[in-house]
Parts: structure tokens; C-alpha cells; sequence
């Protein structure tokens, strides 16, 4: 079974301010794939960006970068200039590699971006 | 290009009554997914399938059916509703292992 455990309910952060929002996971499974997703109060699903698990870098979109330790099994989502409109909730998912893996999701983090 | 559609958006239902969410998806994925998502609580799996004719049980999956006939097509069916199913339900999609989700954009039920 994969579980994810996000701890930060919520966060307010200064605009332009670096921010890191912590994900970590369990998993028995030696490969798998770490999301994140941000949900705008609009409610709609937006892919963030994607970590394998014998991904050798760390997966870098834009201002979005994601620091991947696995020895720790944690995956967390940093920010980089952050923006007002970087104000969400924000869900971090794994998915193993079998045929019939499903996406596990967290409990979601809120980020505030304060002006 | 319409990607993931979820029919209806809103619906209120009486305790008891029954009805059908429809998540159909244009870019020949495998994989769909039905979440449920309640405050505090974020996403959970109900049920999923791995291609046509599959369905498999999530997190959650009590009080609550699926079928998946159509490759895009992924029904999920409340037999009898209950206020604690009351919720924003999302649909997903994806290719394959590796690529990320595509999402609909929700159906808000309220049963009363």
C-alpha cells in the first residue's frame, strides 16, 4: 500500500519568497512516481510537475522544482519567487509501477502568498 | 480538444435516490479514476480501472459503483444516496505509468 503524508495544513508566505512544501511517502515499491498538482480556489486539477523514482536529477518546470531524497522518502515541491497567484491548495500523489497501481493523494497543503 | 469531461457539475440529490456521474475522456487513455474530495480530507481513490472492461476498488469505495464499458467512458453510480456521500467529485485519466493525470473539472452533489 502508498501512502502519503503531508503535515503542513497550511502556510503563509511573503511574495517573492522561496517556499517549500513537505511531502513524504511509504511505499513497497521499487519503482514509482512522485506529483504534484495545485487546485486555485476555481477547483480545477493542475499538474505541477513529476519525479521518478530512479530518476537521477531532480525534476525542475519553470519556478517549480522538486527536492527528491529517497532514502528519506520525501518529496517536497519548492517555489522559487513566489507569485500571489501561487495562492492554492496543494496536493503532492505517488503511483507505483505495477499494471494495477493506482495515484495515492495527501491531504493537500494551502498556501497563502501574502502581498 | 475536450480532454476530461464530467457530466453533470452540480447535482442535489434526495437521501436514498440514485444516480450516475459520467467521466468521459478523448485521448484514448487507459487508466480513469473517480476521487472524492471532502475538506481535510484531500483526494481519496473510490475506484479506478486499468483499461476497458477493468475496474478495481480504492481507498473508499463503499456505497459506490463503476463501470467502465467504453475505453472512454468511466461511470460511477450511487445506488442509493446518502448525505455522507455528499462531496466534489473528480474524474481523472492518464496514459500510462509515468505521465501525470488529466483531471475533469468536478461535480458538486449535495445529498440532503
Amino acid at each position: 500500500a502508498q501512502k502519503i503524508t503531508q503535515t503542513q495544513p497550511g502556510m503563509f508566505v511573503q511574495e517573492k519568497e522561496a517556499v517549500t512544501l513537505d511531502c513524504t511517502y511509504d511505499t513497497s515499491d521499487q519503482s514509482y512516481g512522485l506529483f504534484w498538482y495545485k487546485q486555485p480556489s476555481s477547483g480545477e486539477m493542475i499538474f505541477l510537475i513529476y519525479q521518478g523514482s530512479y530518476d537521477e536529477q531532480n525534476a525542475t518546470e519553470g519556478r517549480y522544482s522538486l527536492n527528491f531524497q529517497k532514502a528519506r522518502k520525501s518529496a517536497n515541491l519548492v517555489i522559487s519567487a513566489s507569485q500571489l497567484g501561487d495562492s492554492a491548495m496543494y496536493f503532492c500523489a505517488i503511483r507505483g509501477r505495477n499494471r494495477d497501481d493506482k495515484i495515492i493523494f495527501g491531504k493537500g497543503t494551502r498556501l497563502h502568498i501574502l502581498p | 480538444n475536450a480532454g476530461v469531461t464530467q457530466t453533470p457539475k452540480f447535482r442535489v440529490l434526495k437521501t436514498g435516490q440514485s444516480m450516475t456521474l459520467l467521466c468521459a475522456q478523448d485521448m484514448n487513455h487507459e487508466y480513469m479514476y473517480w476521487y472524492r474530495q471532502d475538506p481535510g480530507m484531500g483526494l481519496r481513490l473510490i475506484h479506478y480501472s486499468v483499461g476497458e472492461g477493468t475496474t478495481a476498488k480504492g481507498e473508499v469505495p463503499d456505497g459506490y459503483n463503476v463501470s467502465r464499458l467504453k475505453k472512454q467512458n468511466f461511470l460511477l453510480g450511487l445506488e442509493s444516496a446518502a448525505p455522507s456521500q455528499t462531496s466534489v467529485y473528480f474524474c481523472a485519466s492518464s496514459y500510462r505509468w509515468g505521465t501525470e493525470a488529466f483531471f475533469g473539472q468536478g461535480t458538486r452533489l449535495t445529498v440532503v
